[in-house]
């Protein structure tokens, strides 16, 4: 099984330039997250949508949009960016969230904005 | 005070020695720890969850301290194959709202 798939891997953009993460995951889980990983700070949610049709924002969301287009896919678009959104993006997926603790995270997305 | 704070390491030991990672958390009423791992360049992966009563996994044995607010991670005969970051992670809920927060991780680096 492919388990979570993110495209690009790796993506150097301008700034003031636009694009779209997209995430797709193949285990039908009803949960979705996009987090960032950045050097001394920990892995930090931007968005998560709970279920196909909802979507929260979470701790770091601003300069993000997300859409859920299905229960498979959650896409995370950054509108116009900024240096401070080079980072590595992790798309992951769980079928009930933290309770159990595991969540299933993507090969990543490393983004640099000039 | 982080809410969440581990020692980044890197812990250099040789293989077969037994090393210990601590992460310890600000908010006593956090509810759900578990602990990560991350190779190089990669995808962290759940490794175990931590409770009070101890888990144990073969090698790896994560314990819960609540009265010091603390997790820990203890793995034993270390293999080339354990060097990896280690991260913790812990769950408040509060309100209906579960906060997560992840540590930084502790790189770990098995010296053959």
């Amino acid at each position: 099984n492919a388990g979570v798939t993110q495209t690009p891997k790796f993506q150097v953009l301008k700034t003031g330039q636009s694009m779209t993460l997209q995430c797709a995951q193949d285990m039908n889980h009803n949960s979705m997250y996009w987090y960032r990983q950045d050097p001394g700070m920990g892995l930090r949610l931007i968005y998560y949508s709970a279920s196909e049709g909802t979507t929260d924002k979470g701790e770091v969301p601003n300069g993000y949009n997300v859409s859920r287009l299905n229960k498979r896919e959650f896409s995370l678009r950054l509108e116009s960016a900024a240096p401070s959104q080079t980072s590595v993006y992790f798309c992951a997926s769980s079928d009930k969230g933290w309770d159990t603790g595991e969540l299933f995270f993507g090969e990543g997305s490393r983004l640099t904005v000039l | 005070r982080k809410e969440v704070e581990q020692d980044p390491g890197p812990f250099n030991v040789p293989e077969g020695a037994t090393v210990a990672f601590n992460c310890t958390y600000s908010n006593s009423a956090s509810q759900s720890f578990f602990w990560y791992r991350q190779d190089c360049r990669k995808e962290p992966k759940l490794l175990m969850s931590v409770y009070s009563s101890g888990n144990e996994d073969g090698r790896f044995t994560a314990q819960l301290n609540r009265a010091s607010q603390y997790i820990s991670l203890l793995i034993r005969d270390s293999k080339l194959s354990d060097s990896a970051t280690y991260l913790c992670v812990v769950i408040l809920n509060s309100g209906g709202y579960q906060k997560v927060t992840f540590g930084t991780g502790t790189k770990l680096q098995v010296i053959p």
